[in-house]
């Protein structure tokens, strides 16, 4: 699986957006970026995924660039409770039974 | 909703000792895994489940750790003689083929 780079620790005001950058410049074309959450002490939590086009869902916006190597993952309107711990994976999807590899991710906190 | 669940939530235990983690995964998933993460560092993948075999394993996973899928809803991990470095929060996964892995809450092992 391609490596990710994210930033270690951002900081949002409540009710703001909070965008949260991820590098995957090495992804290949049939992998997928995954983001996972973890609030503290927690088990890690599905929030996205997607491949080329952007995705949203109920949680979040997933924005994709076109050459693939980077994408953003959008909370609109962060609340205290979206502070965690957000991990950028990428995978390919063909084979269910491959393993998330966990990098240190971005310390979201977000603040009144 | 339906959940992974985990029990004990928390488990403490003496070194040398066998422990047995338990989890019950989404009733209609097909793949099972176990992570863990020790107190401050990454999660880190144990091992994949699936058609009553494991599927990966890490360097982790050595012969000490073993899983089975005893009857139709348990999925267990269990550690033959514990040591202090096996101290660390477990997690149980699981998914059906759509690679969206669903995280149980955890159990906290101590070893002492």
């Amino acid at each position: 699986d391609a490596k990710t780079t994210q930033p270690p620790s951002m900081d949002c005001a409540e009710g703001r957006a909070a965008n949260l950058p991820c590098n995957h410049s090495t992804i290949s074309g049939n992998e997928y970026v995954y983001w996972y959450r973890q609030i503290h002490s927690q088990g890690p939590q599905y929030i996205i995924h997607g491949l080329k086009n952007n995705e949203t869902n109920e949680m979040a916006s997933l924005i994709i660039t076109e050459d693939r190597k980077s994408s953003t993952l959008i909370l609109p309107h962060a609340t205290l409770r979206d502070t965690a711990v957000y991990y950028c994976i990428v995978r390919a999807v063909n084979n269910a039974g491959n393993m998330l590899t966990f990098g240190g991710g971005t310390r979201l906190m977000v603040k009144p | 909703e339906p959940e992974v669940t985990q029990t004990p939530s928390h488990q403490v235990t003496q070194m040398g000792q066998e422990v047995i983690l338990r989890c019950v995964p989404i009733s209609n998933h097909l793949y099972f895994y176990w992570y863990r993460q020790i107190l401050g560092q990454k999660v880190e993948f144990l091992v994949s489940f699936y058609n009553n075999e494991i599927s990966e394993k890490s360097e982790i996973f050595d012969d000490q750790f073993s899983v089975e899928r005893p009857d139709g809803s348990n999925f267990t991990l269990k550690i033959r003689s514990t040591k202090l470095e096996d101290s660390a929060m477990y997690f149980c996964a699981s998914t059906t083929y759509n690679n969206e892995q669903f995280f149980g809450p955890g159990t906290r092992l101590t070893v002492l």
